[in-house]
Order: C-alpha cells, then structure tokens, then sequence
C-alpha cells in the first residue's frame, strides 16, 4: 500500500524557516518525481515544487522560487521542502504528492506573530 | 502560472447528472490530458480519474471522463449525497514545466 506521511508543519514568524518532511513508502520511491502542493485555509490547491526521480531536475511555482528548495533523500525514501522567508500568504496545508494518483494527509504550515 | 479553468460551483439533484467542465490549452489539457481530483472538506485529494479517461481502481463506474481538444470533462450518474465535494482538474504543463491546478468547482447535491 502506498503511503505518503508529511511531518514538519507548524506556526512560524514572518520570514523564518521551516523544513517539512515526506516519507514514502509502499513504492520504488526513487523511480518516481514528487511534487509538494499546498491549499491556503478555503482556497483551492496550488502546485509548489516537483522534483524528478533522481533528484536531479527540480520545477518550482514562481510563488516560491529562490525562497523555497525540494529535496530528496531516496536512501530514505524522504522528501524535503525547505522553506525561507516565509509569509503569511504561505500558510496552507502542504500535500506530499506522487501527483496525481497519491496524495499524504497533509501538514499544516501558518505563518504569522 | 496560469491556471486551468473550472466553474465554481455546480448544483444538482440526488441521481440526477453532474458534468465538470475544465479549460486548459495546448501545453497541458490537450498535450497530457488532466488528472480529476475529488476533494470532501477536510480530506486531502482523490484520484478520480488520470490522462482524461482513465479509471483507477476502486473508482465508481457512475464516472467518466472524457477530453476534446484543450478541453477536458469528468461525468458523474447517478448522484449520491457522498458525491457532494470540490473537483478539481490537474494537468502537467508542458511550457511551464509545472503543475498547473484548475480553481475547483464545488458540487452541491440537493
């Protein structure tokens, strides 16, 4: 049975850090890209970032390029989201994904003082 | 990114036909297809259906999906209370070389 299990989420101030955590299991987690998605309190879902298989290639939502970095530790079988300079409008449930077909129950990220 | 388009909201009876319309154009909805996504409050996403017709196991047959061009839609039969939920389309855009989302349209099931 494939299982995706995101842990990290929390409350953080503007412009701090926070780093999530993906484990995967029930799959050939290195054959597979990743995505993280994230849907703000109400709104719909928006893509983050995908990362390919290997980790090689990465793909970022221009919302988070050059403050947020994917990863993945296929030893592991553990995704990464870091994220800087977070903002209020960061704060959303983030979904692990192998998009479409799994999805994780989520972490909740809220960014405020 | 651009997104995919989907009406907001769409109302029906119990048993009756729902069909969820999503828009996208040639770099995603008519290059890949789209993935449906069925969503109940408080429940992360579902796959309903991927590449436009395509049924995973599990799911009902009262679905179906089909595409024409940039244009992709998810049928439902046959409506059931447990059908009320938000539906989204997904696509992988080709250009953007990113995952482009459709707003969602909320079923009510009256």
């Amino acid at each position: 049975e494939v299982q995706l299990l995101e842990s990290g989420g929390g409350l953080v101030q503007p412009g701090g850090s926070l780093r999530l955590s993906c484990a995967a299991s029930g799959f050939t987690f290195s054959s597979y890209a990743i995505s993280w998605v994230r849907q703000a309190p109400g709104k719909g879902l928006e893509w983050v970032s995908t990362i390919s298989g290997g980790g090689g290639s990465t793909f970022y939502a221009d919302s988070v390029k050059g403050r947020f970095t994917i990863s993945r530790d296929n030893s592991r079988n553990t995704l990464y989201l870091h994220m800087n300079s977070l903002r209020a409008e960061d704060t959303a449930i983030y979904y692990c994904a192998k998009m479409a077909d799994y999805w994780g129950q989520g972490t909740l990220v809220t960014v405020s003082s | 990114q651009a997104g995919l388009t989907q009406p907001p909201s769409v109302s029906k009876g119990l048993r009756q036909t729902a069909t969820f319309i999503c828009t996208g154009n040639s770099n995603n909805v008519g290059d890949q297809g789209v993935a449906w996504l069925q969503q109940h409050q408080g429940h992360p996403p579902k796959l309903l259906s991927y590449r436009s017709n395509n049924r995973p196991s599990g799911i009902s047959a009262r679905l179906s999906a089909s595409r024409s061009g940039n244009t992709a839609s998810l049928t439902i039969t046959g409506l059931q209370p447990e059908d009320e939920a938000d539906y989204y389309c997904s696509a992988w855009d080709s250009s953007l070389s990113a995952w482009v989302f459709g707003g969602g349209t909320k079923l009510t099931v009256l």
